[in-house]
């Protein structure tokens, strides 16, 4: 199994329609990470979570919202979808302190028509 | 604050040849800096990471990159490319601070002519 997991791999939603992005991690890590992939602009943060109770916003967290249900699962939610998200999404999760890497889930596609 | 630069958005090399892409980055704080690749419908993977241990770092696949603080660099090097090298390649550097956010530079694309 995947260090993380993501689903679904693949979404085409419509505009105006809520959709969630599910991610669970299996290296014990209290720190989880939701990024968007657009190109030529990297990766930029959306949300991060630092434990359970530890939900922050990161650069563009407008028009989305976060749920840590435990510290292995931390889910994205898209309200009310519109065209401009769509983009390739990332969860991810690191250590507590020091400096280690991260570890990316595979992504979700997610169009929005 | 913290930043990060990749300076070429798209580097071609022939297989066999070297490999060079550039990142420079700016913080205020003593810097970790990472390479991740990204292969084509794939997640991102780990190359190699600077945490303020050695200046120059091996990573997996033959890839290297050196911490130059004067420079505000760390680019990363192959000696000799191969096909499968073809991917996007992300420079990231995060600051050994409590908050311990990451920047993403913004990617360079690597084509290998055969």
């Amino acid at each position: 199994d995947a260090d993380v997991t993501q689903t679904p791999r693949n979404r085409i939603t419509k505009t105006g329609k809520r959709i969630m992005l599910e991610c669970s991690q299996t290296k014990g890590h209290d720190r989880m990470y939701w990024y968007r992939q657009d190109p030529g602009l990297g990766l930029r943060l959306i949300y991060y979570s630092f434990d359970v109770k530890d939900i922050n916003k990161g650069e563009i967290s407008d028009g989305y919202s976060v749920s840590r249900q435990a510290q292995a699962k931390f889910s994205l939610s898209l309200e009310s979808a519109i065209p401009n998200q769509t983009a390739l999404y990332f969860c991810a999760t690191r250590p507590s302190g020091g400096a280690g890497g991260y570890t990316f889930g595979s992504g979700t596609r997610l169009t929005v028509v | 604050a913290q930043s990060v630069t990749q300076l070429d958005s798209h580097v071609s090399v022939s297989e066999g040849t070297p490999v060079l892409l550039r990142c420079n980055y700016s913080s205020s704080y003593s810097p970790s800096l990472f390479w991740y690749v990204q292969h084509p419908n794939k997640g991102l993977q780990l190359l190699l990471k600077y945490t303020s241990a050695a200046t120059l770092v091996k990573g997996i696949n033959g890839f290297e990159a050196e911490f130059k603080k004067s420079e505000t660099s760390f680019h990363l090097t192959k000696p000799s490319a191969h096909m499968s090298d073809a991917a996007e390649y992300f420079c990231v550097v995060s600051e050994n601070s409590s908050a311990s956010k990451i920047i993403f530079g913004s990617g360079t694309r690597l084509s290998i002519r055969p």
